[in-house]
C-alpha cells in the first residue's frame, strides 16, 4: 500500500512554456501533499505544502506565482512550472502524507520524481 | 529555524566492513526519517524513529534515536554493494514539515 505516482517521469521543454505535474496517491486518501525540488547531488528542498481544498503554503523564496499548486482533490496535487527558464530545471518529487496516519507520525510517502529539462 | 547536518558526506568502504553514519539536528524533535536515494530515483523509506531511545533493524541497516543529543545514527553492518546509495536522515517539526539533512552517498567497493 501506500503508493504515490507522478506524470511524467521525464519532460523536456522549451524555455518560457509552462509544464505540468501530476502527483497522485493511488491508494489511500492524502490530505496534505508536499512539493520537494532536488539539484544534482544535493539534498531536497520543500518548496510548498499542499492541503486539499485550500492554498497552498510556500516555502520562504519559492515564488508561489511561478510554481502554481492545485491540490483538487484527496488523491491528486497538481504543480505547474510557469514560463519555465533553464534554471528551472531539476529533479522536482512529490509526497503524500495519508489521512488517517496524519495525527499520528506524519509518515511520507514519495513519488518517483519529475526530471525538468528546460532549453 | 531547524537545521539537519550529516556526517560524512561521503563514505567509501569495503565489502564486509561496519561503518556509521551520523545525522544531528538543532532543534528538539521526536520524529525522524532514514530514506534512501538511488541515482536518478525517488526516496525509499527505510526507518521511522518516534522516540528517545528507539531502535530498528532491517537487514544490515540499524538506526537509533537519541532525542536528548538530537543524534541519529544509521549503522552498516558486515556492507555489501546492494547498500552503495545516497542516504538522507529528515526530521519532523511541527510548523515546518519535514527538513532533509544533505545525505551521504555511500559507495560500497568490492
Amino acid at each position: 500500500g501506500a503508493v504515490v505516482s507522478q506524470h511524467p517521469s521525464r519532460v523536456i521543454c522549451k524555455s518560457g512554456t509552462s509544464v505540468k505535474i501530476e502527483c497522485r496517491s493511488l491508494d489511500f486518501q492524502a490530505t496534505t501533499m508536499f512539493w520537494y525540488r532536488q539539484f544534482p547531488k544535493q539534498s531536497l528542498m520543500l518548496m510548498a505544502t499542499s492541503n486539499e481544498g485550500s492554498k497552498a503554503t510556500y516555502e520562504q523564496g519559492v515564488e508561489k506565482d511561478k510554481f502554481l499548486i492545485n491540490h483538487a482533490s484527496l488523491t491528486l496535487s497538481t504543480l505547474t512550472v510557469t514560463s519555465a527558464h533553464p534554471e528551472d530545471s531539476s529533479f522536482y518529487i512529490c509526497s503524500a502524507s495519508p489521512a488517517r496516519w496524519r495525527s499520528s507520525y506524519n509518515e511520507q510517502f514519495f513519488g518517483p520524481g519529475t526530471r525538468l529539462t528546460v532549453l | 529555524e531547524l537545521k539537519v547536518e550529516q556526517n560524512p558526506l561521503f563514505l567509501s568502504m569495503q565489502e564486509g566492513k561496519n561503518y556509521t553514519i551520523y545525522c544531528n539536528y538543532s532543534t528538539t524533535s521526536d520524529r525522524l526519517y532514514w530514506y534512501r536515494q538511488d541515482p536518478g530515483k525517488s526516496l525509499e523509506s527505510l526507518f521511522v524513529l518516534l522516540s528517545n531511545g528507539a531502535v530498528k533493524q532491517e537487514g544490515r541497516l540499524m538506526a537509533s534515536l537519541d532525542t536528548k543529543a538530537r543524534l541519529s545514527t544509521l549503522h552498516i553492518t558486515a556492507a555489501v554493494h546492494d547498500l552503495s546509495a545516497t542516504y538522507f536522515c529528515a526530521v519532523y517539526l511541527y510548523g515546518q514539515n519535514f527538513v532533509f539533512g544533505p545525505g551521504t552517498r555511500l559507495s560500497v567497493l568490492p
